[in-house]
């Protein structure tokens, strides 16, 4: 159990364009949603919490209006990076915490690979 | 403010050799702390919550508060056991989990 997929798992976009990823609970509701991003032999770097029917909270350094996350149901959030840049080309991962568990344990996707050229 | 501190980013023993990851922790409050394993190409999987006092794969960890540490421990490592290991504190209920810097753990034959 505790299953969240990704999609796509890879894309490779234009300068200028954007991208949307998704990140859905397959077995489980979450209320709460995380994005990250992940620098090679780095850590998870927080970029947002998403919370489903509410605005997103970013985290420092983090642009909102580049970075749109919308959670509009309980088992989907989105994550768009719009008019992207190379320096935009990262590993983004996302999170999410089963809203009927006691814990605040996280289950993780199996990442997107952007890189735009 | 919380903190996790991994001091090891690369750990080296042989198989069937004890392990031992280190985590320390600061936080005020009452934490929840977590071991997640990252294999070589794969997800971020929760390996252990110390809530739960489990043991997976032969890992155990527990908390201690006096020091506020939350070691991983494998009596007997095994090949298979290679991979990133991340200690993660998540503080008040809803609050972002925090990770700290990794350990690189490799078993050798």
């Amino acid at each position: 159990g505790a299953v969240v997929s990704q999609h796509p798992s890879w894309v490779i976009c234009k300068s200028g364009t954007s991208v949307k990823i998704e990140c859905r609970s397959l077995d489980f509701q979450a209320t709460t949603m995380f994005w990250y991003r992940q620098f090679p032999k780095q850590s998870l770097m927080l970029m947002a919490t998403s919370n489903e029917g509410s605005k997103a909270t970013y985290e420092q350094g983090v642009e909102k209006d580049k970075f749109l996350i919308n959670h509009a149901s309980l088992t989907l959030s989105t994550l768009t990076v719009t008019s992207a840049h190379p320096e935009d080309s990262s590993f983004y991962i996302c999170s999410a915490r089963d809203r009927h568990r006691f814990s605040r344990a996280e289950y993780f996707g199996p990442g997107t690979r952007l890189t735009v050229t | 403010a919380q903190r996790v501190t991994q001091p090891e980013k690369l750990l080296s023993v042989f198989k069937g050799a004890p392990v031992e990851l280190k985590c320390n922790y600061s936080y005020s409050g009452s934490p929840e702390l977590f071991w997640y394993v990252q294999y070589s190409r794969q997800r971020l999987q929760l390996l252990l919550r110390h809530i739960s006092r489990e043991s997976i794969k032969g890992f155990t960890a527990d908390l201690n508060k006096g020091e506020t540490s939350f070691h991983l421990k494998k009596p007997f490592a095994q090949e298979e056991d290679s991979a990133m290991y991340y200690c993660a504190l998540s503080g008040t209920s809803g609050s972002r989990l925090t990770f700290g810097e990794g350990t690189q753990l490799t078993v050798n034959p």
